[in-house]
């Protein structure tokens, strides 16, 4: 059966990086692609953004540019968040998701940053 | 950036009601349009994609619906566990857009 599982909670300090990462098993990596959504406490969803698993190129929402990078190890079909220069409102859960439709989804990843 | 106004925001529902939840968008998104339920501490669960096409597994109480910028997520015959937060997603134009989301609880 498809699933997504992600790596555990972190806590970290402002100006801190972390990687958050997806694994994916149950079909073949490469035949969908990889989104990204935040939840932050207390608010809805937000998309940040895609990953092509089959070429590599990622799509960032607006507001996710700059700090917040995509990747891939095809190899352990797995995709990673990376977010750099951490700030306190960074703080949220992080899921990953399967293709267009995010039909499957990970357990989630949930960041807390503070000082 | 296509905006979805979900409604209500929330709302109480007894057992056995049917319930109905609407997403419009600020344009046609040509039923590229997808439901998620969420209960606290749990990732979304996917129930509709493509508008109206139910995800194996998903219960057939619910249903989706709509063309255009209108669409409707209807649950025939609520149940305990449907309590949660439903959203909606455009994903016809970059980037998608995510609902506000119905809070649904059980009167």
């Amino acid at each position: 059966q498809i699933q997504l599982v992600q790596s555990g909670p972190e806590l970290k300090k402002p100006g801190e990086t972390v990687r958050i990462s997806c694994k994916a098993s149950g079909y073949t990596f490469t035949t969908a692609g990889m989104q990204w959504v935040q939840k932050m406490p207390g608010k809805g969803l937000k998309w940040i953004g895609w990953i092509n698993t089959h070429s590599g190129v990622p799509k960032y929402a607006e507001d996710f540019k700059g700090r917040f990078a995509f990747s891939l190890e095809t190899s352990a079909s797995t995709a990673y968040l990376q977010i750099s220069n951490l700030k306190n409102e960074d703080t949220a859960t992080y899921f990953c998701a399967r293709s267009e439709e995010l039909d499957y989804w990970g357990q989630g990843t949930t960041l807390t940053v503070s000082s | 950036d296509i905006k979805m106004t979900q409604s209500p925001s929330s709302m109480y529902a007894s057992l056995g009601e049917r319930v109905t939840i609407t997403c419009k968008a600020s344009q046609d998104i040509n039923s590229y349009l997808s439901w998620f339920q969420q209960k606290p501490g749990k990732s979304p669960k996917t129930l509709i994609y493509r508008a109206n096409r139910l995800v194996d597994g998903v219960p057939s109480r619910f249903s989706g619906s709509g063309s255009g910028q209108d669409y409707s997520l209807t649950i025939s015959s609520l149940e305990y566990e449907d309590m949660g937060i439903y959203y909606c997603l455009q994903y016809d134009e970059f980037p998608p857009t995510f609902g506000g989301g119905t809070k649904l609880e059980i009167k």
